[in-house]
């Protein structure tokens, strides 16, 4: 039972352009959530975090949102860079107890 | 330079054959956790420790066990491995619970082949 959905296994976007990159969760009890960005033959690295106190955290060209009514959080990079080409996971967890993490969306920005 | 080293990096084996990746970080963390990673799955829990000594499962325990003997270390144990347990394998670390705690830092992977 995946309790953090990523529905979108790819992205393109064309470079200087917005990426939004969606997620989705089912357990209400979640209260911290975090977006990774995975190059290959890396480790995840954390990118951006988000507490169930706020709707919105910002970093530069990262911001993410989140939507509790609707379980929803996304992330959004702009403007997009071909270096942000990377496999993106967004993660939950419960007092950062059991962090559980969706199968990832992986993102193309094109030159 | 803080990190977390896995190894090996790569390994093939056969059914059965015992075999250890090790996990140690350098950043004092007591949060330490291992997951493996399948297409279309993500990235999924197998074990956790809140300290040295206090392990505990995630999703997909079986076939694995853990010890924490020591903080820094945290060695994932495939006893009798089977071809199901073919995966990517990442050791995490993080300070502890809460918000701004959480941030996990990953090791760069464990490929685990077994034939």
């Amino acid at each position: 039972d995946q309790q953090v959905k990523q529905n979108s296994p790819s992205l393109s976007v064309q470079e200087g352009r917005i990426s939004i990159l969606n997620c989705d969760y089912t357990n209400s009890m979640f209260d911290y959530f975090l977006w990774y960005k995975k190059y290959p033959a890396e480790g995840p690295t954390f990118l951006i975090s988000i507490s169930s106190i706020k709707d919105k955290n910002e970093d530069g060209r990262f911001t993410v949102f989140l939507n509790k009514s609707a379980k929803h959080l996304s992330l959004h990079i702009v403007p997009s860079q071909p270096g942000d080409s990377a496999v993106y996971f967004c993660a939950a967890s419960v007092n950062n107890n059991d962090m559980r993490f969706g199968a990832g969306t992986r993102l193309t920005v094109k030159p | 330079e803080a990190q977390v080293t896995q190894n090996p990096r790569y390994l093939i084996t056969v059914t059965g054959k015992k075999l250890t990746v090790t996990c140690s970080q350098n950043m004092n963390h007591e949060y330490m956790s291992w997951y493996r990673q399948d297409p279309g799955l993500g990235l999924r829990q197998i074990y956790y420790s809140m300290n040295v000594e206090v392990t505990d499962k995630g999703d997909v325990p079986e076939g694995y066990k853990v010890s924490r003997k020591e903080k820094r270390n945290f060695p994932l144990i495939l006893e009798s491995p089977s071809p199901n347990q073919t995966s990517l394998y990442f050791c995490a670390s993080s300070r502890g619970r809460g918000p701004d705690t959480g941030e996990l830092f990953f090791g760069e992977g464990s490929r685990l082949t077994v034939l």
